[in-house]
């Protein structure tokens, strides 16, 4: 199975400040890599595919870059409403289609 | 605007068989532009994806699960269904049917809104 390590697994930021999320997989998977994001009690919500294209309806302060084994998630300038918890998934070859184990977003 | 339903038992003893369905609507289930899919997730813990099944009824299962998981399309009903069998504790989660787009990354671009599974007796 391809392993996806996110960094941090924890991260504490104000209203206003960039972050960026790392995701690393233990082969190389091209593009083929999604970011969702999940908040408390709720189903997970789709941000970006294929590494880089923004879902449609979601706000363009989401993007996200890399290609092959290393991969980020960046939040140009937070807002209350993103602090939640981020996962990465990979969908390369066959399945499993493993997810990281989340990056938890707190209010500073 | 696609919905998806999560529907079934809440508890489920050692050793039975978990079974679940999710209804869609909004959506056909043989369109091929899409898959279907299960993925769990345990409390307080990240994210597990369990199977797909095709518009054609084709499936792939997550290898850790694949003897005890089967996943089903009934086109007449507009739904699929996801048994698991010889449960223990550990397959204590919330369990989402999720919507999978045909292309770029088959990703999961719609969720149900999940549904807790405890295997206690």
């Amino acid at each position: 199975d391809i392993q996806m390590t996110q960094s941090p697994s924890s991260l504490s930021a104000s209203v206003g400040d960039r972050v960026t999320i790392t995701c690393r997989a233990s082969q190389s998977i091209s593009n083929y890599l999604n970011w969702y994001q999940q908040k408390p009690g709720k189903a997970p919500k789709l941000l970006i595919y294929a590494a880089s294209i923004l879902q449609s309806g979601v706000p363009s302060r989401f993007s996200g870059s890399g290609s092959g084994t290393d991969f980020t998630l960046t939040i140009s300038s937070l807002q209350p409403e993103d602090f939640a918890s981020y996962y990465c998934q990979q969908t390369y070859g066959t399945p499993p289609y493993t997810f990281g184990q989340g990056t938890k977003l707190e209010i500073k | 605007q696609v919905q998806l339903q999560e529907s079934g038992p809440g508890l489920v003893k050692p050793s039975e068989t978990l079974s679940l369905t999710c209804t869609v609507s909004g959506s056909s289930v043989r369109n091929g532009n899409y898959y279907w899919s299960w993925i769990r997730q345990p409390p307080g813990k990240g994210l597990e994806w369990i199977g797909v099944v095709s518009y054609s009824g084709s499936t792939n299962y997550n290898p850790s699960l694949k003897s005890r998981v089967t996943i089903s399309l009934d086109t007449s009903k507009n739904q699929f269904s996801l048994k698991l069998s010889s449960v223990t504790a550990t397959d204590t989660a919330v369990y989402y049917c999720a919507r999978v787009r045909v292309g770029p990354s088959a990703p999961i671009d719609d969720w149900g809104q999940g549904t807790l599974v405890a295997v206690s007796s």
